[in-house]
């Protein structure tokens, strides 16, 4: 079993909607999340860091659920700029335990 | 401010030729990274860096290949002999040491033929 697991999608979703990812992780040790963007043939982009009471920014929710060990990200009200695969990232201690998703692609269409 | 850079933007080089790879951190980072990228696949992690700790190279494929990282700056990978399925995207990525929080360079797309 992977360490963090995604669903690879692709979610095809119009523009205007609301969208949600789950990810999974194994390591129940895991204490830091996170949320990257990677649009097609460009590097990671950090999106924002997940705490354990969940946070906000703008159109996008992060939340974390520790008794099933799942972070979720929920986009509202989908741009189409929002197209892109977004990657987990879960941290289980030390530097050497940080594992990256291989991500969920996401498509919204016009 | 600046980000992450890394050079070159592409390489193609031939089977059994030595590439080198560099990597500008942020300034102020201490914590460097560098990871393997296939087409459609996840992060593959080879070598961390930290301030002036002897790096972890546990994520390396094989001895041919091998990163030093210059004055707690500037970090060099490179690959000796190369082969074909060396061929990917190479990412570093810099960190404030302890945040987690990594933000990478573009990359250098790495065709082996």
């Amino acid at each position: 079993r992977k360490e963090v697991e995604q669903d690879p999608g692709p979610f095809n979703v119009p523009e205007g909607a609301t969208v949600a990812f789950n990810c999974t992780y194994s390591n129940s040790a895991s204490q830091s999340f996170f949320w990257y963007r990677q649009d097609c043939r460009k590097e990671p982009k950090l999106l924002m860091s997940v705490y354990s009471s969940g946070n906000e920014d703008g159109r996008f929710t992060a939340q974390l659920n520790r008794a099933s060990q799942y972070i979720s990200l929920l986009i509202r009200d989908s741009k189409l700029s929002d197209s892109a695969t977004y990657l987990c990232v879960a941290n289980s201690g030390g530097y050497q335990k940080v594992t990256f998703g291989t991500g969920t692609k996401l498509q919204v269409i016009p | 401010g600046a980000g992450v850079s890394q050079s070159p933007s592409n390489k193609v080089t031939e089977k059994g030729k030595d590439v080198e790879l560099r990597c500008d951190p942020i300034s102020g980072h201490t914590a460097l990274y560098w990871y393997r990228q296939s087409l459609g696949q996840g992060l593959e992690f080879l070598i961390y860096f930290q301030g002036n700790s002897a790096p972890d190279k546990s994520g390396l494929p094989s001895d041919r290949f091998s990163a030093e990282r210059t004055g707690g700056s500037v970090s060099t990978l490179t690959i000796q002999r190369t082969q074909q399925e060396d061929s990917a995207v190479y990412l570093c990525a810099s960190e404030v040491g302890g945040s987690y929080e990594q933000y990478f360079g573009p990359g250098t797309r790495l065709t082996v033929t």
